[in-house]
């Protein structure tokens, strides 16, 4: 069964550097999306992302944080200074048009020292 | 942000008995809900959904209640197994707003044997 894939599953960084997470969608997905989860808060939206442009994104996605398709399956989100708050699991999601049901990959794990 | 609500932060259940897991939002725009499994260290999984058109879904062992006038619905699965453990999460989305997930705090499930 196709499903998303996401590297590293664990980044560890000094606060200020940049970081770039890495997905690669459901091979025949056109819809992408970024989420987020600090550690015991809920699953929250960053980003959409459709036609080789950002669709939507939350106040949290503000000029330190860019996404890119650089090639026809990776799909990446690069921070460009990272903060302590960046800290977080980062779920990166597809889905299919003609349907609603996004699907979401195993997660990259930021730490942020 | 709390437009979707889990109430509950955990619940215990017997094998082979029930369990009803419970998600209640406010925003009344919202027309579609998914439910989503997730183990620790992995992304959720999706698991069932219903539009807001109709008031039940059933998958196999799962099945979704949606009470538009109440704002309420329920993921009952049938029965239990141990490996229905993890937390369960409900998400719902405003279908001409873009296609962000907003998502409740989750609920624990622990199924005992």
């Amino acid at each position: 069964e196709p499903e998303v894939t996401q590297t590293p599953s664990h980044q560890v960084t000094q606060m200020g550097q940049e970081v770039i997470l890495r997905c690669v969608p459901i091979s025949n997905h056109l819809y992408f999306y970024w989420y987020r989860q600090i550690l015991g808060q809920k699953v929250e939206f960053l980003v959409s992302f459709y036609n080789n442009e950002i669709s939507e994104k939350s106040e949290i996605f503000d000029d330190q944080f860019s996404v890119e398709r650089p090639d026809g399956s990776n799909f990446t989100l690069k921070i460009r200074s990272t903060k302590l708050e960046d800290s977080a699991m980062y779920f990166c999601a597809s889905r299919n048009s003609g349907t609603d049901t996004q699907y979401f990959g195993p997660g990259t794990r930021l730490t942020v020292l | 942000d709390q437009q979707v609500k889990q109430n509950s932060p955990s619940l215990s259940v017997q094998e082979g008995r029930i369990s009803i897991l419970n998600c209640d939002y406010t925003n009344s725009m919202f027309d579609y809900f998914l439910w989503y499994k997730k183990y620790p260290a992995e992304g959720p999984t999706f698991l069932i959904s219903i539009s807001s058109i109709k008031d039940k879904n059933e998958d196999g062992r799962f099945t979704v209640f949606l009470n538009k006038s109440a704002k309420h619905l329920s993921l009952h699965i049938v029965p239990s197994q141990p490996g229905d453990s993890a937390v369960y999460f409900c998400a719902a989305l405003y279908l001409e707003y873009g296609n962000k997930l907003v998502f409740g705090a989750g609920t624990i499930l622990r199924v005992k044997s």
